[in-house]
């Protein structure tokens, strides 16, 4: 299995607060993902990182931002939680760039925002 | 815009039996490639199989067959001789380059399977 740990696994927080969601990598793959799943719309991309302090926006990138200081860790931060960021975000890492190439998915956080 | 359509929100199949999950896709790229990945209870993503957009053949991995359509826009996922352990959440989906190399994922609203013993 592909060395990858999100943590925290749950987290529980309250409207307004800022959370930050820690993805760890022992691959040293260049590239990093976020996504977020939701019933109903599977799993859409939030940022992504195409290496050291490289970063971009996905599809629903609005409420949240990214950092990634370093080749292993790649942070996603709710500035402001909100009720509508409850969901499970997945940490996803690549090795290259490249239709076919793989992505190994962590084991997902619950978030709920109360 | 990168669309993909999983209609078979949930399916039962008899076990040993074969069953396929349903994936259609839509894009205006050229080259894109195609993946199942499966999600059992305990929530992590599982990768079953590839399939590019420009292979002649169709993809395979042991039980796992791709039916890749191109000229309709499909990409089935084939579960031959189904197990107990393939009772999962199945998701399609479809790559896409970005500017930057990195490859996003499409995915469509997945297919609960469900085998009967």
């Amino acid at each position: 299995d592909a060395g990858i740990t999100q943590s925290p696994r749950h987290k529980v927080t309250e409207t307004g607060t800022p959370v930050t969601l820690r993805c760890h990598q022992t691959e040293n793959h260049r590239y990093m993902y976020w996504y977020r799943q939701d019933p109903g719309h599977g799993l859409r991309l939030i940022h992504y990182s195409y290496g050291v302090k490289d970063t971009d926006k996905g599809e629903v990138s609005d409420g949240y931002s990214v950092s990634r200081s370093k080749t292993e860790d790649f942070l996603l931060t709710l500035e402001s939680a909100t009720s509508s960021q409850t969901s499970v975000y997945f940490c996803a890492i690549s090795e290259s760039q490249g239709l076919g190439t793989e992505a190994f998915f962590g084991q997902g956080t619950r978030l709920t925002v109360v | 815009a990168q669309k993909i359509t999983q209609t078979q929100p949930g399916m039962f199949v008899q076990e040993k039996e074969a069953v396929t999950l349903d994936c259609t896709y839509d894009t205006s790229d050229p080259s894109y490639g195609l993946f199942w990945y499966k999600q059992p209870s305990s929530g992590e993503m599982i990768f079953l199989i590839y399939q590019g957009s420009y292979d002649q053949q169709n993809a395979t991995e042991g039980r796992y067959s791709l039916n890749f359509q191109k000229a309709r826009k499909s990409a089935n996922l084939v579960i031959s001789a189904s197990q107990l352990g393939d009772s999962a959440m199945y998701f399609c989906a479809m790559s896409s380059l970005i500017q930057t190399g990195a490859n996003n994922l499409f995915f469509g609203t997945g297919t609960r399977l469900t085998v009967i013993p």
